[in-house]
Formats: structure tokens, sequence, C-alpha cells
């Protein structure tokens, strides 16, 4: 059974850019979310995704968006880069958001904002 | 608000040593509680599980047992192997479709 899928693995990109990552979930899978690492903050919850539907956000700018496909596959952007958003994005999925199912958590998406 | 807070790193330990990583939480209700671990360039796995008091969740002979009544949730291992060498991170869940993540601890095993 594949796991989480994220793409890319790695990215850099120039402050004032945006930026697109992509995750595709455990087949079955309908629930998606993001979370963001970085050493000062460590890990932080960005949205969470169910049936294309954004049901709950975390403390994050504007500038940090997503949406969720028909499919379950998920895309989240950030916009106007800053320096501060290079971390770790990862992204995992779970049966319907709820505990007892578990999350899987993919390799995530490096970026590195220059 | 929710929140996790673990021991600070790293711990280190000789290969068969026995572990422990202390987590407290927070929480208005009655959490789910995780341990994930990660290992370098990779992202979380889920270790183990407690999803009410007094639950013991288990896994590759690592231990947890959900105490309500002190609001802890701490890893054990009886004996740790090289191969342990990660970062662990304790995490609730109350039912918001998210984990509240604790900062994390650093375990270095030498042989």
């Amino acid at each position: 059974k594949a796991g989480v899928t994220q793409t890319p693995r790695y990215l850099i990109k120039t402050r004032g850019q945006q930026v697109t990552l992509s995750c595709s979930p455990i087949s079955g899978h309908r629930s998606v979310s993001w979370y963001q690492q970085t050493p000062g903050q460590g890990l932080q919850f960005l949205f969470e995704y169910f049936s294309e539907t954004q049901r709950n956000k975390g403390n994050f700018p504007g500038r940090f968006s997503g949406r969720q496909f028909s499919n379950s596959r998920s895309e989240m952007n950030v916009s106007t880069l800053e320096l501060g958003d290079s971390a770790l994005y990862l992204c995992a999925s779970s049966l319907d958001g709820a505990a007892n199912y578990g999350y899987t958590f993919g390799s995530g998406t490096r970026l590195t904002v220059v | 608000g929710d929140s996790v807070t673990q021991m600070e790193g790293p711990v280190t330990l000789s290969e068969e040593a026995f572990l422990t990583i202390n987590c407290t939480y927070t929480a208005t209700g009655y959490p789910s509680l995780f341990w994930y671990v990660q290992y370098p360039g990779e992202g979380l796995q889920l270790l183990l599980k407690a999803t009410k008091a007094d639950d013991k969740g288990s896994n590759k002979g690592f231990e947890a047992t959900y105490r309500k009544e002190t609001t802890s949730f701490h890893l054990e291992k009886g004996s740790v192997q090289v191969s342990d060498s990660a970062v662990y991170f304790c995490a609730l869940n109350e039912g918001f479709q998210k984990l509240v993540f604790g900062t994390g601890t650093r375990l270095l095993v030498s042989p």
C-alpha cells in the first residue's frame, strides 16, 4: 500500500516568489492536513481538508493557502515568500481526521527561501 | 489552549540502557495521545497511541500509558538500540482534526 507522497522533496525559491507543494494521500484517506516544521517553532498546524472542504486552520497569515481535489490530493501554496518560510512542510493523511484512525505523514518538502 | 511539554534533550544513552522520555499535556477535554518518531531526513512515523485514560500503547518495544490523573504520557523502552537514535515527539489530538506537538526530544544511543 503506497504511503503519503509529497512532491517535490526539495525546493529553493527567492524572496517574493510563490510556491506550490503537492501531497497525495494514502488511497481511501479523505483527510489531508499540513504542518510546518522549523527549528525555532517546532511543528505547527497549517490547515486540514476533508472532501475538498477546509475544516480547520492554524495561526498562519493569509499568504498560506491550500486546497483539496476530488481525488483527495492536496496542494498548499505560499505567496510572497519570506526568509522565515524556510521549513520542512509535512503532509499527513487519515481516513477522516479522527484520532482513532491515526495520521500517516509523508517525508516532507524542504523549502529554502533565499 | 492545548499544549504538550516534553523533556529537553538530547538524551544520551548506551546501548541496552533503559529509556524514559517524559511528556505532560494540558487539554480542556479528553484528548488522544501519540508518540511519533522522526529519523534524519524523513517525515514523522507513528510509534504508538492511546485514546483514553489508562490505555497503554506499545510498539517495537516502546510503551506509554495514558495517565489522566497526572496528565502524562511518558515513553519507555527497556533496552535501547543504536537504531533507536532519532527525535521523538509527543502529541495530542482533541478532535479538531489537528495534532498539537511537543518540541521533540533527541535520543542518541551509542554502542
